[in-house]
Order: C-alpha cells, then sequence, then structure tokens
C-alpha cells in the first residue's frame, strides 16, 4: 500500500470548511483514497473514497489531484462534533487498511 | 441504518486465559477483518477473512489467535493464552464492496 502523509494537527473555527490535506505521491493506479477518523476510542467511520474523480456525500468532498499524488477531504460547515482524528490511506479494493497517525482536526468555537 | 455490533463491549481476563471476541457483520457483508489498537497507538490490521477462509493476515496475529464465523453470521476471534502486551481495543470491520465499516470495538484488559 502507498505511503500517505498528513499533517498532524490541524485547527478549524465552527461553521468553516475544514480542508484536510493528504499526500500519497506513489500511489498505484489500482489503490483508492479513502477517508476514515476517529473520535476518540470509538471505531473508525468511514467518511469517503475515491479513485481519479473527486466525490462528494453528505459528510464530504473529496478532491483528488490530476496526478493523483495528493488529495483534500473537505468539511463544508465543521461542528465541533467533528473534531477527530482524519485519516488518509491508501488501499486496493478488500484489501487491509493501514492507518497512520492521522490528522488531529480541532473545531473551536 | 444497519452496524456492525462487537460483543463484550469490555473484557477483563488473566494472563493466560482464552479470550472470544464476537463481531455481528452487517447482513450480506461477506469480508471480514480484525484490527486492535493499544492505548495511545495506532489502529493495527491482524487479518482479514473472506469465503471461510483467512485471505490476508499481519506479524501480529501469530498461532495464538483464530478466527472463524461458527454460525454463519458472527465472526469471532480467539486469542488461546492471553498475554499482558495483548490488552487494546479490538475493532471488528465488515464490508461488501469496497468499503470497511468498523464496530465500536471491545476493550481487552489482560492483568
Amino acid at each position: 500500500d502507498a505511503k500517505t502523509t498528513q499533517p498532524p494537527s490541524m485547527d478549524c473555527a465552527e461553521g468553516r470548511a475544514a480542508n484536510l490535506p493528504c499526500n500519497h505521491s506513489t500511489i498505484s493506479g489500482n489503490e483508492y483514497v479513502y477517508w476514515y477518523r476517529q473520535i476518540h476510542s470509538q471505531g473508525p467511520q468511514y467518511i469517503i473514497h475515491g479513485l481519479k474523480n473527486n466525490e462528494t456525500n453528505e459528510m464530504a468532498s473529496l478532491i483528488i489531484t490530476e496526478d493523483r499524488k495528493s488529495s483534500t477531504l473537505i468539511l463544508p460547515h465543521a461542528t465541533l462534533r467533528d473534531t477527530a482524528v482524519y485519516y488518509c490511506i491508501a488501499r486496493t479494493s478488500y484489501g487491509k487498511l493501514t492507518f497512520g497517525q492521522g490528522t488531529i482536526l480541532t473545531v473551536h468555537p | 441504518e444497519p452496524e456492525v455490533t462487537q460483543t463484550p463491549s469490555h473484557q477483563v481476563t488473566q494472563m493466560g486465559q482464552e479470550v472470544i471476541l464476537r463481531c455481528v457483520p452487517i447482513s450480506n457483508h461477506l469480508y471480514f477483518y480484525w484490527y486492535r489498537q493499544i492505548l495511545g497507538q495506532k489502529v493495527e490490521f491482524l487479518v482479514s477473512f473472506y469465503n471461510n477462509e483467512i485471505s490476508e493476515k499481519s506479524e501480529i496475529f501469530d498461532d495464538q489467535f483464530s478466527v472463524e464465523r461458527p454460525d454463519g453470521s458472527n465472526f469471532t476471534l480467539k486469542i488461546r493464552s492471553t498475554k499482558l502486551e495483548d490488552s487494546a481495543m479490538y475493532f471488528c470491520a465488515t464490508g461488501l464492496a469496497e468499503t470497511q465499516y468498523f464496530g465500536p470495538g471491545t476493550r481487552l484488559l489482560v492483568l
């Protein structure tokens, strides 16, 4: 699985968009970019994933660069409940998820 | 919305004892996984299971660990002889296609 690099921490004001970057310069053609988050010690929560195209769902948007070497997760209107550790993971279909340290996002009032 | 459930939520055991952690997957899911997270550390992959056999396992998943689907529904992780270092949160994840959905975890404490 390709290695991903994320900033260790980020802050965001409540109500503003949170943009979380991820670098995955060695991603291979059959690897998807997945985003999960973990709140305290709860089970990781799936957010979104994509291969080449930008994706949007009810939780977030995923922007993948054309060369697929980096991506950005966008939480359009962050709330206090979005405070969590966010993981960007490159993975083939059905394969294991390899978690890194992730980005600690703190949403403040 | 369907969820992965795990039992028990907490388990305390003595070193050397056997423990069985149980997971009820989302109905019709075909792919099953176990992960663990030692306090303060990363989530680590243990094993994946598909079509009634292990498809991949990590170095952590040694002979002390085993998995099965005894009744075609529950998915279990057995640790035969627990060690202090097995203390962790154990997460089950299940999937039908590309996405894995995690359960809430079982907190295992080995004394």
